[in-house]
Formats: structure tokens, sequence, C-alpha cells
């Protein structure tokens, strides 16, 4: 089975704050990515990132930025948090042979204080 | 227009019913559709992939799809009370490229 862990299940921090959410996976999966979900706008793109060093900006990458810099691993930075970055954040891989099935890590409920 | 549409419901169906999930995108070069089902609190989780016209059927649920009215269903036969959750409809246009989803449409199978 398919593993994608992340670093937290819920997190709070404040105004101004760095946050780093770490995400690993353990199928050798190419491709990483990082969502966010709120009520009535569904599962929204930040950032993904096809291999090592490698990234791309998804459909709101603004006030984050990410890491990869061992395949399984991709780090999720908020340079400096604000209220409106209050959100479940959820990772996800793929493999690039594959149609483009992403497997899903538990969430970071993230709380912005 | 959104990418991918959805109606979000909620849908509620007497259990053992036939629950019938649907689902509309924009993009005529997708190519790859999945259906991820989502309990409150919890990840999406992958319960159908489908790559070409036609059904697909895994168990309790089928998928449909419809590439030249760019529309792909989800069926849940003998709905459950544990079926109850939010079904979200994703399209790609294939390989390891991104999903776009739907926002979901929340199911209740009752009592």
């Amino acid at each position: 089975d398919v593993k994608v862990t992340q670093s937290s299940r819920y997190l709070v921090k404040r105004t101004g704050e760095k946050v780093f959410l770490e995400c690993v996976q353990d199928m050798d999966h190419e491709n990483m990515f990082w969502y966010r979900q709120d009520p009535g706008l569904g599962l929204r793109l930040i950032y993904f990132s096809y291999d090592v060093k490698m990234k791309e900006k998804g459909d709101i990458p603004e006030g984050y930025s990410v890491s990869r810099e061992k395949k399984e691993r991709f780090s999720l930075i908020l340079e400096s948090a604000s209220t409106n970055q209050t959100s479940m954040y959820l990772c996800a891989s793929s493999l690039s042979q594959t149609g483009g099935e992403q497997y899903f890590g538990p969430g970071t409920r993230l709380t912005v204080t | 227009q959104k990418e991918v549409e959805q109606n979000s419901g909620p849908l509620s169906v007497p259990e053992g019913a036939i629950a019938s999930l649907n689902c509309t995108y924009s993009d005529r070069g997708s190519q790859s559709f999945f259906w991820y089902r989502q309990y409150s609190g919890k990840s999406p989780e992958l319960i159908m992939s489908i790559y070409s016209n036609g059904d697909k059927e895994d168990g309790r649920f089928t998928a449909q799809l419809n590439k030249a009215s760019q529309y792909v269903s989800l069926l849940i036969r003998d709905s459950q009370p544990s079926d109850s959750a939010t079904y979200l409809c994703a399209v790609s246009k294939g390989g390891g490229n991104k999903l776009t989803f739907g926002t979901g449409t929340q199911l209740k199978v009752e009592l």
C-alpha cells in the first residue's frame, strides 16, 4: 500500500511565524503535490514537483514556497503565516507512469492566530 | 465555467438504493478521470479510475465515462450508511499531470 505521511495532524501558529509542513511518501513516486482544502472552495493546488529539486506553481502559490531535496520528501513553507492561511493542508503523491492516480496523506489542520 | 463541476448536494438516498453521482468537465484534452471518497475530517481516498469511454465496475461501484458529452458518473449500488461521505470528481490530462478537482457531492445514505 502507498503510504503518505505528514508531520503533524494539527498545528497552531501565530501570525508572522515561518511554518514548515513536511510530507513523506514511501512508494518511490516521482510526483508530489501540496493542496489546501477550504469549505466551499474544494481542493486547490498550491505547488507540485515532478522530480527532486524541481517545482512548479499550482493555482494558488502566493505566500507559499516548497522544497524537494529528496525524492520521498516534499516540504511546504509558509514564509510569514497569515490568518487567511488557516486551512487543511493535504499532501499527495503519484507515479508518472500511471494515469495520474494520486494518494493523499492524512492532512494537517493549520490554524494561524 | 468551472473546469470540473459537481452538484454539491446533499444527495440523500435510502439504504439499499442506487446512488448516482455526476460530474462534467470542460477540457476536451482530459484523458484520466477519478473518483475520490472523503469522510468528514479525513483525507480523500481514491475509489475508482477510468480512462476510456464506457463503464468500469469494481464491487458495488461503477464509473461511467462519456468523453463526447464530457461527462463522468459514479454509481453506488446497494448503498450503505458507511457510504455517506463527500465524493470528489477529479480530471487529468494523463501521465503524472496534476488533477483538477470538483468541489464534491455530499452523499447521505439514510436508514
